[in-house]
């Protein structure tokens, strides 16, 4: 059974600061990895996929690697601002639709 | 108008009423999923249905049912709701033609209070 685990659970920075989130995954036989932002009583916002034959994705201030065989995954936001302030999902699909891990808070202060 | 809508927003009920909440979309995708939100437990997959004919059961099924109405109509029942299935309930979809490798797009989430 696929497990996704995301360090830390809860993150503090001041604006400006460049950030890594992590994530890992016990199956490495996945079709993609997908980071999601969830803003407090909102729904999910596709923010970066990464197929599995890929190693990173970008987009703007944030880039996504995928190392499948060592199942992990980083989040990399640079020059973080206060409205980047959310809980920010990874889910990965294999033989299944996704499985989440339980998602890192992230506060950016100004 | 938003693609993916979810209806209610908001519902509280009592133990043992039946409870449906309904999704709908228009981006034209085949596949659709329900999933539940609990805080500490993150988000879990109930059911998902790739299209009108095709229903398959997620993680954690049991005490739910669907139903897939036509290609952008899917809705989940709690047949008779009890205390533990108080959750924010989310609807997506995805396209149909890519396997699994294609980005979901998620509702705006359904919040359910069983008393």
């Amino acid at each position: 059974k696929q497990e996704v685990t995301q360090i830390p659970a809860a993150l503090s920075v001041p604006e400006g600061e460049n950030l890594v989130l992590n994530c890992s995954f016990t199956d490495s036989a996945i079709y993609n990895l997908q980071w999601f932002r969830q803003d407090p009583g909102k729904g999910l916002t596709s923010l970066l996929l990464i197929q599995s034959s890929q190693r990173e994705q970008t987009s703007g201030r944030l880039n996504a690697s995928l190392d499948k065989s060592s199942g992990r995954s980083t989040l990399y936001i640079a020059a973080s601002q206060p409205g980047d302030s959310a809980t920010y999902l990874c889910a990965v699909s294999g033989n299944t639709p996704l499985v989440f891990g339980k998602g890192t808070r992230l506060s950016v202060i100004a | 108008d938003a693609d993916v809508t979810q209806t209610p927003r908001n519902r509280i009920t009592k133990t043992g009423k039946r409870i449906m909440l309904e999704c709908s979309q228009t981006k034209g995708h085949d596949r659709m999923y329900w999933y539940r939100q609990d805080p500490g437990l993150g988000l879990r997959l109930i059911y998902y249905s790739f299209d009108v004919k095709d229903i398959n059961k997620g993680e954690i099924s049991d005490g739910y049912s669907v139903s897939r109405q036509a290609q952008a109509k899917f809705s989940l029942s709690l047949e008779s709701a009890i205390p533990n299935q108080t959750a924010l309930y989310f609807c997506a979809t995805s396209y149909g033609d890519r396997g699994l490798t294609d980005t979901q797009y998620f509702g705006p989430g359904t919040r359910l209070t069983v008393l």
